[in-house]
C-alpha cells in the first residue's frame, strides 16, 4: 500500500510561493504504471484536481487550466517525492491541499497524503 | 469543464437501511466515474472507480452503477463508521478532472 506524507509551510502572504512536498514509500515516483497527483480542496470551489506528474518514455506533466502558468509539479527520482510549487499566490489560493497517487493514466486517486492548510493572508 | 452534480446534499438514513446517492455529468464521461468517501479531518478515501469497481478493501455493502451521464453509489445497509462526506469524479476528460459537490450521509 502507497503511503504519501505531506510536509510544507502553511502560512503565506499574497504574492509570494506555495512550496509543498509529498514524501513516497510503498512505491516509486519513477514508477511506469503509476502518477502523481496534487489536488485541494476548499469551502468556497470544493474538491479541485491542480496537476500531476508521472513518467512512461519520459517525464510528462498535466495542469489545470485554473493554476496553469503559475504551477509546477517536479519529482525528486533520488529520493522519492514530488514537490508543487505555486507562483504569485492570493487568498483565492486558501485551501487545504493534498498529494495523491493515481491508477496508471486514468485519473483515479487510490491513496492520498494527509493534507496541508494553507492559508494565504496578508 | 464537465460539471458533476449530485444530490441530495443531505441524506438522513438510520443504521441498517440503504443509502443511495445520485450523481450527474453535464456531458458524458463513459464509465469513468469514481466514489470517494471522506470524513472529518481526514483525506477522501477511494472506494469505487470504473463506475462500478470496488477499491482493494472496500467492503462489498459498497457499490456503482450506471454509465454516461447517470451514476449512482448504493450503500445496502449503513453502518456506523459509513456516516460521512461522499464525492463523485470524473476523469474521462484531461486535463479537466471534476469533482462533484458532496453529499452528507448523516444519522437520522
Amino acid at each position: 500500500q502507497v503511503q504519501l506524507q505531506q510536509s510544507g509551510l502553511g502560512l503565506l502572504k499574497p504574492s509570494q510561493t506555495l512550496s509543498l512536498t509529498c514524501a513516497i514509500s510503498g512505491d516509486s515516483v519513477s514508477s511506469i504504471s503509476s502518477s502523481w497527483h496534487w489536488i485541494r480542496q476548499s469551502p468556497s470551489r470544493g474538491l479541485e484536481w491542480l496537476g500531476r506528474t508521472y513518467l512512461r518514455s519520459k517525464w510528462y506533466d498535466d495542469y489545470a487550466e485554473s493554476v496553469k502558468g503559475r504551477m509546477t509539479i517536479n519529482p525528486e527520482t533520488a529520493k522519492n517525492y514530488f514537490t508543487l510549487r505555486l507562483r504569485s499566490v492570493t487568498p483565492e489560493d486558501t485551501a487545504v491541499y493534498f498529494c495523491a497517487s493515481g491508477l496508471g493514466d486514468s485519473g483515479v486517486f487510490d491513496s492520498w497524503g494527509q493534507g496541508t492548510l494553507v492559508t494565504v493572508s496578508s | 469543464e464537465i460539471v458533476m452534480t449530485q444530490s441530495p446534499d443531505t441524506l438522513s438514513v438510520s443504521p441498517g437501511e440503504r443509502a443511495t446517492l445520485s450523481c450527474r455529468a453535464t456531458q458524458s464521461v463513459s464509465s469513468n466515474l469514481a466514489w470517494y468517501q471522506q470524513k472529518p479531518g481526514q483525506a477522501p478515501r477511494l472506494l469505487i472507480y470504473d463506475a462500478s469497481t470496488r477499491a482493494t478493501g472496500i467492503p462489498a455493502r459498497f457499490s456503482g452503477s450506471g454509465s454516461g451521464t447517470e451514476f449512482t453509489l448504493t450503500i445496502s445497509s449503513l453502518q456506523s463508521e459509513d456516516f460521512a462526506l461522499y464525492y463523485c469524479q470524473q476523469y474521462n476528460k484531461w486535463p479537466a478532472l471534476t469533482f462533484g459537490g458532496g453529499t452528507k450521509v448523516e444519522i437520522k
